[in-house]
Parts: structure tokens; sequence; C-alpha cells
């Protein structure tokens, strides 16, 4: 079964540090998306991508965080100057659509970003 | 901004009881899904909901889709140790490009 892969599954940084997390959709999926999850608490919305190009985002994201797709097949996260609360986990996720039929999320299993 | 809140925020059951949580947006949604997190792993897709008061079934899980489309639940059936993990439901709201998750309720079944 096709699934999401992250990289890396733990990272642990100093406060201040630039920080890349990196995912695989799923290959022929259109929508991309960035949920973090900070322990034991809810899966929060980042951010959304489309058609190499941010569709929507969240109050969270601000300019410290930046995403990308470079290549055809990685979807990237940038966090520039990690503060601590960016301590959580960060989870990405692919569609095949937006809302409708087949919109269903698929996660992948997750980056563990500890800021020290 | 637009709020997905569930209730209980905790239920812990023993074994072969009934177990439901729900789901409450502060908007109408167009349609919403709900995903299992099993402990230490990611949000699994469960099912969706589309049409108002909706109904699925999935061998002991039924989920509901209340008329309004602005509420849901989930009522699982003679839970086994296996349906431990957190429940969330994700609301989509046409026009916009996310889901919005709840709050989530983590069950415990006790053995």
């Amino acid at each position: 079964e096709p699934e999401v892969t992250q990289t890396p599954s733990h990272q642990v940084t100093q406060m201040g540090q630039e920080v890349i997390l990196r995912c695989v959709p799923i290959s022929n999926h259109l929508y991309f998306y960035w949920y973090r999850q900070i322990l034991g608490q809810k899966v929060e919305f980042l951010v959304s991508f489309y058609n190499n190009e941010i569709s929507e985002k969240s109050e969270i994201f601000d300019d410290q965080f930046s995403v990308e797709r470079p290549d055809g097949s990685n979807f990237t996260l940038k966090i520039r100057s990690t503060k601590l609360e960016d301590s959580a986990m960060y989870f990405c996720a692919s569609s095949a659509t937006r809302g409708g039929a087949a919109g269903e999320l698929f996660f992948g299993e997750g980056s563990r970003l500890t800021v020290l | 901004g637009q709020q997905v809140m569930q209730i209980p925020q905790y239920q812990h059951v023993q074994e072969g009881e009934d177990f439901t949580t729900y789901c409450n947006s502060s908007t109408t949604l167009s349609n919403i899904q709900w995903y299992k997190q099993r402990p230490g792993g990611h949000p699994v897709f469960l099912i969706q909901l589309v049409k108002s008061g909706e109904v699925k079934k999935q061998k002991r899980l039924t989920f509901q889709f209340g008329e309004a489309k602005k509420n849901s639940s989930l009522h699982i059936t003679a839970t086994q140790t296996t349906d431990v993990g957190t429940y969330f439901c994700a609301g989509f709201t046409s026009g916009t490009y996310k889901y919005i998750f709840g709050t989530g309720t983590r069950l415990k079944v006790l053995a």
C-alpha cells in the first residue's frame, strides 16, 4: 500500500537553529499538508500546498516557517530559527483531492522535533 | 476562527462496554472525517461523512453526521483492547484547503 514517508524521525536542535523536515507524499496525490501535534494534544493545521504554492496557512505558520516542493517528489517544511515552543511532532499528509471523495488524508509517521 | 471540540476528553471503559465520542463544530461543515491515532502513532483515516443525517457503520463502529452538519458522533459497540487510542474528528469547509481536527477523545479499554 502506498504511504507517506518522513525524515528524520527525530531531530534534536538548539534554539535559534534552522531545521528542515522532509516528506515524500504518495506519488499520485496533489494536495500536501503539514500538521503538528504537541505531546498529548490535538493535531493542529499548519499549511496546505497545491500546484506548487501555498493554498492556506494557519496563524501558527508565521514568517519563520516555509514549505517547498523542490523536485516533484519531496515536500519540505523549514523552520528558520527554532524556538522552544516549536518542539512537537510534525506530520506530513497528502490527499488525492480537496475535501471531496478521495479527500482522506494519508499521514506519515511524523518527525519529532525537540528544541533545547 | 473555526473550532472543533470533542467530548469527552478521556474515557476509560471495561472491555465489552460501549463508547461514544461527540464532535461539535462552530461552523457548518461540508464533510467530516474520523481518524484513529494509536499511542505513539500517526492519525489513520477511518471514514468520511458527507450528507446531512448520514449514518455509516464499520463492524462495531457507527458514525453519524448531524442534520445541521455541525456535529458528529462515533459509537463503538462492545469495545476491545484493540480499540485503545485517540479518536479525532476532522471537519472540512467548502472554500478552504484544510481539515480542522477536533480536540480528540482518548479511549482506554481495561481488560
